[in-house]
C-alpha cells in the first residue's frame, strides 16, 4: 500500500532555528496533508496542499509540494520548544478519503 | 471545528478480555470513520473503515473477528478488541470526515485510546 516516505526520522534542532521535513510518496495524490501530533496525543491538522498547489503558508508553517518528483516539504520556521512532536505527512489513497500516513518525523527543539 | 471524541482514553485490561472503545462525531454526523493502530514511536496504520448501517471494510492483515466494528448510528462507532492479548497494547485513534471551511472535506481525529494489555 502507498506509505509516504519521511526523512529525517527524528531531527534536533535548537530554538529559533528553522527546521525541514521532507515526505515522498508513490502513486498519484489529490491532496498531501501534514499533521502534529504531540507525544501520546491525538492529531493536530496543520495543513492541506491540494495537488494543483505548489507551495503554501500558514503562520510559521510553509508546505512545498512538487508532483513531479513525488515530494513534500513542510517547513517551520523560528522553532519554538512547543513545537517538539511528532510530525506526519498523510494522502488520502484511491481517492477515498481515508488517510495513508508516512513515517513521520520526531522533531526535538532543544531550548 | 469539529469535533471527534474517543472513550476511554485509555484502559488496562487482563489478557483475554474484550475491549469495547467508542468513536463520537459530537457536532456532525459521519457515515463513514476510520480506525487507526499506532504503536510506541511508529506512525498510524489504518485498520478499518466502519460505515454507518452496513458492515465494515477491513485492510489487509487486519482480522474482522479478533477487531469488531459496529456503526450503528451517523455519531457513534465502537471497535471491539475481542480476546485481547499483550501484543494488542497499542493506541487506537478514529476519524471522521467533516466539512471544514470553504465546503472543503477534512479528517478531523479522536484524541485516542491508549490500550495496554496484561
Amino acid at each position: 500500500s502507498q506509505q509516504g516516505e519521511e526523512d529525517p526520522q527524528a531531527l534536533s534542532i535548537q530554538e529559533g532555528e528553522n527546521a525541514t521535513m521532507n515526505c515522498s510518496y508513490k502513486t498519484s495524490i489529490n491532496n498531501l496533508q501534514w499533521y502534529r501530533q504531540n507525544s501520546g496525543r491525538g492529531l493536530v491538522h496543520l495543513i492541506l496542499i491540494r495537488s494543483n498547489e505548489r507551495e503554501k503558508h500558514s503562520g510559521r508553517l510553509r508546505v512545498t509540494l512538487d508532483t513531479s518528483k513525488k515530494s513534500s516539504s513542510l517547513l517551520i520556521t523560528a522553532s519554538r520548544a512547543a513545537d517538539t512532536a511528532s510530525y506526519f505527512c498523510a494522502m488520502p489513497i484511491q481517492g477515498a478519503q481515508k488517510l495513508v500516513f508516512g513515517q513521520g518525523t520526531r522533531l526535538t527543539i532543544n531550548p | 471545528g469539529a469535533v471527534v471524541s474517543q472513550h476511554p482514553s485509555w484502559v488496562i485490561c487482563k489478557s483475554g478480555t474484550s475491549v469495547k472503545i467508542e468513536c463520537r462525531s459530537l457536532d456532525f454526523q459521519a457515515t463513514t470513520m476510520f480506525w487507526y493502530r499506532q504503536f510506541p514511536k511508529q506512525s498510524l496504520m489504518l485498520m478499518a473503515t466502519s460505515n454507518e448501517g452496513s458492515k465494515a471494510t477491513y485492510e489487509q492483515g487486519v482480522e474482522k473477528d479478533k477487531f469488531l466494528i459496529n456503526h450503528a448510528s451517523l455519531t457513534l462507532s465502537t471497535l471491539t478488541v475481542t480476546s485481547a492479548h499483550p501484543e494488542d497494547s497499542s493506541f487506537y485513534i478514529c476519524s471522521a470526515p467533516g466539512l471544514a471551511g470553504r465546503g472543503t472535506l477534512s479528517q478531523y481525529f479522536g484524541p485516542g485510546t491508549r490500550l495496554t494489555v496484561l
